[in-house]
């Protein structure tokens, strides 16, 4: 089977504008979350959803930064009024859904790099 | 707070010879660990995880890591590495419950022809 996919790979935009960056998890993967990375950094979380459900975005920075998971499958995360501290790589991963006792494996997609001029 | 070090950024190693790359987490509790290697242009792939049982954990590509409790370490080992080993690894703590994973900063693994 496929694994986590994501769109664009790639994504160079200008100060203050919008960018969506699209996650296709694996096909019955219930658990999602998205990271970013920083150059030379570990990813950071941002925002996890089991199913459609947000359960904690906790890390996004502000109040630009959205995610939604509508029907339980593909998320979108929305950056507005981009800028350029948002330059970044941009990961998602997913998981079959945890027990609640331990973490689950997480399964990361390729991530989406983002420039912001 | 729960954290996790990777005090070397860079290590250097020759093709064939033997690697080991540092971990160390602060957590108040069992620690969930893993390990995770990021290729270019790759995802982040898991080599190997420690829950419990046996503290020396087997992963693919021919890793190892050895849970240590008393100095809190969770390094990563293989008796012979190849060229295709040159990558970024990550080493990763979970909580019980908690699907959030806190990231060391990664280290690079350079191979020397």
């Amino acid at each position: 089977g496929a694994g986590v996919s994501q769109s664009p790979r790639y994504k160079v935009t200008k100060r203050g504008q919008d960018v969506a960056l699209r996650c296709d998890p694996i096909s019955g993967h219930v658990s999602l979350y998205w990271y970013r990375q920083a150059l030379g950094q570990g990813p950071e979380f941002l925002t996890y959803f089991n199913y459609e459900a947000q359960q904690d975005k906790s890390g996004l920075p502000n109040d630009r930064f959205s995610a939604e998971r509508p029907e339980g499958s593909i998320s979108t995360l929305t950056i507005q009024r981009t800028e350029q501290r948002d330059s970044a790589m941009y990961r998602c991963a997913s998981s079959l859904g945890t027990s609640g006792i331990r973490p689950d494996t997480q399964y990361f997609g390729p991530g989406t790099r983002l420039t912001v001029l | 707070a729960q954290s996790v070090t990777q005090p070397d950024i860079h290590i250097t190693v020759s093709e064939g010879a033997s690697l080991e790359l540092r971990c160390n987490y602060s957590y108040g509790a069992t620690p969930y660990l893993f390990w995770y290697v990021q290729s270019p242009g790759q995802g982040l792939q898991l080599l190997l995880k420690y829950f419990s049982g046996d503290t020396l954990v087997q992963g693919i590509k021919g890793f190892e890591a050895e849970f240590k409790r008393s100095q809190s370490s969770f390094n990563l080992r293989k008796p012979s590495v190849h060229w295709s080993d040159a990558a970024e690894y990550f080493c990763a703590v979970g909580a019980r419950g908690n699907y959030q994973l806190i990231w060391g900063a990664g280290t690079k693994l350079i191979i020397k022809p």
